[in-house]
């Protein structure tokens, strides 16, 4: 079946560092979404790409899909203690309705 | 707007009793809602996808006898765990498709229940 992995699987950094995730797909998708989930809590949607090659930002992240919509990517730009928790890749596949997850980044940020 | 609640929260129950765990789309209606299962610093794993009216999907290695889901209406979700045993014990977060919204749009998530089996 389709698996999502996702690395680092914890990084733990100075506030101000920046922060990359990245998640790979056995498979292609028709697109990728991003959670986070702060500890304690539920996955909050933060963002879907859909187009192949796609970059989008708010404000300190920026997330990329790959070209050839297998891989994305997650960075924060100096980090804040806000920005604690795992973050969660999610894809769909062809026509299915249902995310598949990736493994998770867990983000530690101390001051 | 899009909220999704769960309860109970947390519960505790001795081994052998059954749970429900309710999922309700507060202020939309979901056509699909998804149940998901978490333990602890892991990944989401999806349960079974449930549609309003209609039998669940269970993902492989899910028994249906053991994790009933009624989708009774359009903001209303439920999971029983039936003879729960210790090894049923975990997170569990459902969530919710909005009926406006298209297949590859995002959920909204509940804020999970935490199940302790003793």
């Amino acid at each position: 079946g389709q698996q999502v992995m996702q690395i680092p699987q914890y990084q733990h950094v100075q506030e101000g560092e920046d922060f990359t995730t990245y998640c790979n797909s056995s498979t292609t998708l028709s697109n990728i979404q991003w959670y986070k989930q702060r500890p304690g809590g539920h996955p909050v949607f933060l963002i879907q790409l859909v187009k192949s090659g796609e970059v989008k930002k708010q404000k300190r992240l920026t997330f990329q899909f790959g070209e050839a919509k297998k891989n994305s990517s997650l960075h924060i730009t100096a980090t804040q203690t806000t920005d604690v928790g795992t973050y969660f890749c999610a894809g769909l596949a062809g026509t299915a309705s249902k995310l598949t997850f990736g493994t998770g980044t867990r983000l530690q940020v101390t001051l | 707007g899009a909220v999704v609640s769960q309860h109970p929260s947390r519960v505790i129950c001795k081994s052998g009793t059954s749970v429900k765990i309710e999922c309700r789309s507060l202020d939309f209606q979901a056509t699909t809602m998804f149940w998901y299962r978490q333990f602890p610093k892991k990944s989401l794993m999806l349960m079974a996808t449930s549609n309003e009216g209609s039998k669940a999907t269970y993902e492989q290695g899910v028994e249906k006898d053991k994790f009933l889901i009624n989708h009774a209406s359009l903001t209303l979700s439920t999971l029983t765990v039936t003879s729960a045993h210790p090894e049923d014990s975990s997170f569990y977060i459902c969530s919710a498709r909005a009926r406006w919204a298209g297949p590859y749009n995002e959920q909204f998530f509940g804020p999970g229940t935490r199940l302790t089996v003793l």
